[in-house]
């Protein structure tokens, strides 16, 4: 297996522009999570879902952040209009059972908003 | 809320010295705990799981322990090497969520 896919890598856009991030999660996962890494806050837990349903959005920052899963093999995390406190480091992980499954992690996407 | 906690921040050591790292978290009410890699710039690598009914597992020169009921977690690399330089982090996992700990950034000097 390819592991959890991540697109694109790397991500610079301007102020207000709308951006979207894609994951590709592990074949047979039930579960998808979305994190950011920033130098200020570490790792936090946006989204999940389970066999595509949003479960969990209270980490989701603001309106402006929205995360679909139309499917087992795709997940986006979109932000409009995005501002510059957004840049980070987007994670997305899979695994087959939240209460005890190990996580897998994609590369990241790396977005700088100027 | 779950609180995690690592310590120390950054860690320093010649190559070939044995060394733990410390994990602490405040709430013992926790699925697993999973000790990750990162290196400069990548992704997340899971190391080690454990299970809250376990007390340690070992993968190489990797030991992990739990101690649920004080909320404590250790990492122990044997034998360290220069490959071994990256951030490690701790998270716990209470059901829903992992929740991470800083990261302690090692450096084996060769």
């Amino acid at each position: 297996d390819a592991g959890v896919i991540q697109s694109p890598r790397h991500e610079v856009t301007e102020m207000g522009q709308e951006v979207t991030l894609r994951c590709k999660p592990i074949s047979g996962h039930d579960y998808l999570f979305w994190y950011r890494q920033t130098m200020m806050r570490g790792l936090e837990l946006l989204i999940y879902f389970n066999n595509n349903v949003p479960i969990d959005d209270s980490g989701m920052p603001e309106d402006r952040f929205s995360a679909k899963m139309p499917n087992a093999s795709f997940s986006t995390l979109k932000i409009q209009p995005s501002e510059p406190r957004d840049s980070a480091v987007y994670f997305c992980a899979s695994s087959f059972w939240t209460g005890s499954g190990e996580q897998f992690f994609g590369p990241g996407t790396r977005l700088t908003v100027l | 809320k779950q609180e995690v906690t690592q310590i120390p921040a950054a860690l320093s050591v010649p190559e070939g010295e044995n060394l733990v790292l410390n994990c602490s978290f405040t709430d013992s009410a926790i699925y697993n705990l999973q000790w990750f890699r990162q290196d400069p710039g990548k992704g997340l690598t899971s190391l080690l799981l454990i299970q809250s009914s376990q007390r340690e597992q070992t993968s190489g020169r990797l030991n992990a322990s739990l101690d649920k009921s004080s909320g404590r977690s250790t990492l122990y690399i044997a034998a360290s090497q220069p490959g071994d330089s990256a951030t490690y982090l701790c998270a716990v996992n209470s059901g829903s969520r992992l929740t991470f700990g800083e990261g302690t950034q090692l450096t084996v000097n060769p």
